[in-house]
Parts: C-alpha cells; sequence; structure tokens
C-alpha cells in the first residue's frame, strides 16, 4: 500500500534550470494538491487538480506549470528556477467528497536552487 | 485572503497533562476543519478532522469546535514526549476543495 509518493525526496539545481518534481498515488483519489512550505509562510498552495485535466491555481503558482493526464499523476514544474523557490514541496490528495476535504500528503521533496 | 491563526508557540507542558491548542480562522463559510501533526523533517500527518459545532474524540485527542466564534481546538490529554511536534491547523472553504493551513503550534512535552 504505497499511498501517495513524491521523487526525488531531495534535489539540487542552478537557477535558469527547469525541474519536474513528480507525484504519484495509489488511491484513486480525484482531487491532488502541491504546497510549498518555508520558514515564516507555513503551507502555501501551489496548484491543485481536481481531475485528470482538470487543474486550478493556488496562492503561489507564478513560475510553477503543472499538468496530470492521468489521475494518479500530479507533476509540477519549475520553468526557470529560481532561488526563491528553494523549498519544501509536499503532494497532496483527497477524495474530494463535498464538504470533506481530507488531505493525506506525500513525503516531500527538499529542493534547493544554487 | 481567508486567514487561519494559530499561536506559534512553543508549547511546553509536562508529560501526563493535558495540551490545548487553539486555532482562529476569518472565513465564516468554513466547513471543515482539521488538525495535523507535523515532525521536523517529515510531512503532515492527519489526525482529527471536524465538521460540526461541539466535541470530537478520538483516542487521546479531543477536537472542539464553535462557528459562532469561528475557533478550533485541539486537546491531547495524557500528552507523551512522542507528542512534540508542531500542530497544523486546517481549514477548507466553500469555495472548493484547497485547504487554508496556519502556521502551525509548536508543541514540547517534557518528561
Amino acid at each position: 500500500d504505497a499511498g501517495i509518493t513524491q521523487s526525488p525526496r531531495y534535489k539540487i539545481t542552478e537557477t535558469g534550470r527547469q525541474v519536474t518534481l513528480m507525484c504519484h498515488q495509489t488511491w484513486s483519489h480525484s482531487y491532488m494538491f502541491w504546497y510549498r512550505q518555508d520558514l515564516g509562510h507555513g503551507l502555501r498552495l501551489i496548484y491543485y487538480s481536481a481531475a485528470a485535466d482538470i487543474t486550478d491555481k493556488g496562492e503561489v503558482p507564478d513560475g510553477y506549470v503543472v499538468s496530470r493526464s492521468k489521475t494518479e499523476n500530479f507533476p509540477l514544474t519549475l520553468e526557470s528556477a529560481t532561488r526563491s523557490q528553494t523549498s519544501v514541496y509536499f503532494c497532496a490528495s483527497s477524495v474530494g467528497l463535498a464538504g470533506v476535504g481530507e488531505q493525506f500528503f506525500g513525503p516531500g521533496t527538499r529542493l534547493t536552487v544554487l | 485572503q481567508k486567514e487561519v491563526e494559530q499561536n506559534s508557540g512553543p508549547l511546553s507542558v509536562p508529560e501526563g497533562a493535558i495540551a490545548s491548542l487553539n486555532c482562529t480562522y476569518s472565513d465564516r463559510g468554513s466547513q471543515s476543519f482539521f488538525w495535523y501533526r507535523q515532525y521536523s523533517g517529515k510531512s503532515p500527518e492527519l489526525i482529527m478532522s471536524i465538521y460540526s459545532n461541539g466535541d470530537k474524540e478520538d483516542g487521546r485527542f479531543t477536537a472542539q469546535l464553535n462557528k459562532a466564534s469561528q475557533y478550533v481546538s485541539l486537546l491531547i490529554r495524557d500528552s507523551q514526549p512522542s507528542d512534540s511536534a508542531t500542530y497544523l491547523c486546517a481549514v477548507n472553504g466553500n469555495s472548493g476543495y484547497a485547504l487554508n493551513f496556519g502556521k502551525g503550534t509548536s508543541l514540547l512535552v517534557t518528561p
């Protein structure tokens, strides 16, 4: 029972490079989310997806791109990484029943942009 | 801006005592409320959810919700050193399934 996994777990990259963070869930949850967590800001929503091919912006979407061609996968791409995108990134998923919204988190990816 | 406010702490309690964690939220339309526990270097783990006014108990944890006061709390009875973590309050508004998180309260349970 893998649940929700993220890869890589750690990534170091350079400013200007493109980076893709992967997220995979085995629960067939409809909703998937990407958050970043930074000291002093807590968890902030980057993008979320209600189903395959349906995505929407969260609080801090600039500089990020998402896609969801399959229900189980929700990759996050940093098109041109900046130092301000150094953070811990969490993927989460939810069954998405109205009024419920319990979200379950992956283990996270620690990204450092030099 | 929908806000979820928590005291950052640290909240220090002795082993065996009751720890009380508090959270206020600004969106009156919020419908679902959650408490997550996050150990250092780990991901948030859901420990309680509550949807209606009153108390909800699960083992040593009790969540309390007061929508009129826009206030949600978490009580941890018989606190253990293993409860030492950051506790995140999260609120689901009526505009979608996204959660708004507080910045968390750091709890330290001392032996």
